[in-house]
């Protein structure tokens, strides 16, 4: 069955970065893409970006633009997000989801979550 | 980038009810339009894409209906498992895809 694993939580300062990683199984993960999205506590869903595994194309959101990078590993089905100079309103759990090769569409099946605590 | 507005920010129904959440764009999205039910603690599960395709495992009891800018999700019978919050998302227009801001479906 489909499966995508997270990486552990994380408690960083702030301007420090994080690196979360997205472990996928029971599909082919050249065909699909990865979407991260993020969650503040008691807050709605904001997207992230987009990374295509098929040939590493990227989206990323403006606000955050400058400040992520996706990536992916093929040889491990496994997709990373990293975000740099963190700040207090990072604070998040961060899933990784599967989406189109193509563009970002809907998704189908989403990770477990990451809590990222940003914090003096 | 595209709005989206979810209505009404909570809903009361009692189990065995039906349920009727809106999901509003700001502009056309066409059909390319999702619907996810996000429990405490848990990521959120695909329930319907394409404004009316129930996603694999999905009860038939979840329904999408709608196109350009006016979307529903019905619940036709609650049960127990379903008061969760709900989000709606567009995909049609991206970069970014963007979601609306959820309504938390609470027992009465």
């Amino acid at each position: 069955q489909v499966q995508l694993v997270q990486s552990g939580a994380e408690v960083k300062k702030p301007g420090a970065s994080v690196k979360v990683s997205c472990k996928a199984s029971g599909y082919t993960f050249t065909s699909y893409g990865i979407s991260w999205v993020r969650q503040a506590p008691g807050q709605g869903l904001e997207w992230m970006g987009w990374i295509s595994a098929y040939n590493g194309n990227t989206n990323y959101a403006q606000k955050l633009q400058g400040r992520v990078t996706m990536t992916t590993d093929t040889s491990t089905s496994t997709a990373y997000m990293e975000l740099r100079s963190l700040r207090s309103d990072d604070t998040a759990v961060y899933y990784c989801a599967r989406d189109n090769y193509d563009s970002s569409g809907y998704l189908s099946r989403w990770g477990q979550g990451t809590l990222v605590t940003v914090s003096s | 980038e595209i709005v989206m507005t979810q209505s009404p920010a909570t809903l009361s129904v009692s189990p065995g009810e039906r349920a009727t959440l809106s999901c509003r764009a700001s502009q056309s999205v066409s059909s390319n339009l999702a619907w996810y039910q996000q429990k405490p603690g848990q990521a959120p599960r695909l329930l319907i894409y394409g404004a009316s395709t129930r996603a694999t495992g999905i009860p038939a009891r979840f329904s999408g209906s709608g196109s350009g800018t006016e979307f529903t999700l019905t619940i036709s019978s609650l049960q127990s498992e379903d008061f969760a919050v709900y989000y709606c998302q567009q995909y049609n227009n991206w970069p970014p895809p963007t979601f609306g801001q959820g309504t938390k479906l609470e027992i009465k």
